[in-house]
């Protein structure tokens, strides 16, 4: 067990819907990440936040969004859903003091089980 | 951007070594981790180097040169459960902080 939490494990829906996925850190980590992983696809990155504020940004569609919430459990909802949206949805999450360069494995990235989500 | 490139698949012996090769060209470096995922799992955190050099874990081992843009995770003593995918992941520093970008991964087959 990583210490982080994603809910619903599992999710279908229907095209043009809109879901949310939800994500809950490790106890002190400030750092959460969002992956998506299409079958047998490598981990794509979405986005990154760090104690409330995006920080990074990989390849997320403008119908996905994310945000980090004060208590730093984090959302990622996706709208207008297609065919091809289809994927498992990890969130990670770090300390990442973000301060500079890390020195250790101290700031290893932990992943949660993933969401399966299935558009029908 | 980044490129981070590692062989799609490869097969092995219970019992024997493998070497799964890592190669990357990144700006801003700030350390190399290895992954471990099971189909359909999370991946599973395996080692971790940010100097030159071998980190050893039990079975597992992991080498890094900065120069050569380089890495390997060494697996020995292979066993059946050993069969996975092995996530090569380049963190990169920027003044905003740290993103880690995988590699497709390397799927390990490992045969009786």
């Amino acid at each position: 067990d990583s210490g982080v939490t994603q809910t619903p494990k599992h999710l279908i829906t229907a095209t043009g819907q809109r879901v949310t996925l939800r994500c809950s850190p490790r106890s002190g980590d400030l750092s959460v990440y969002w992956y998506q992983q299409s079958l047998d696809q490598g981990l794509q990155f979405l986005i990154q936040y760090y104690n409330g504020e995006e920080r990074a940004k990989g390849n997320i569609l403008e119908r996905f969004s994310a945000q980090q919430f004060p208590d730093l459990h984090s959302e990622l909802n996706l709208s207008s859903l297609e065919l091809g949206d289809s994927a498992l949805y990890f969130c990670a999450s770090s300390v990442d003091g973000s301060e500079g360069p890390a020195r250790s494995s101290g700031n290893t990235i932990y992943f949660g089980e993933g969401s399966w989500l299935t558009v029908v | 951007g980044q490129n981070i490139d590692q062989p799609t698949e490869m097969t092995a012996t219970e019992g024997a070594i493998v070497q799964i090769n890592c190669t990357y060209q990144t700006s801003g470096f700030n350390g190399l981790f290895w992954y471990q995922q099971h189909a359909g799992e999370a991946p599973t955190f395996l080692s971790y180097n940010v100097l030159d050099g071998l980190e050893e874990k039990g079975r597992f081992s992991s080498f890094l040169s900065r120069s050569k843009g380089y890495s390997y995770l060494l697996l020995k003593e292979l066993q059946m459960k050993d069969s996975a995918s092995y996530l090569c992941a380049v963190r990169t520093y920027k003044a905003a902080g740290n993103k880690l970008t995988f590699g497709g991964g390397t799927r390990v087959l490992v045969k009786p």
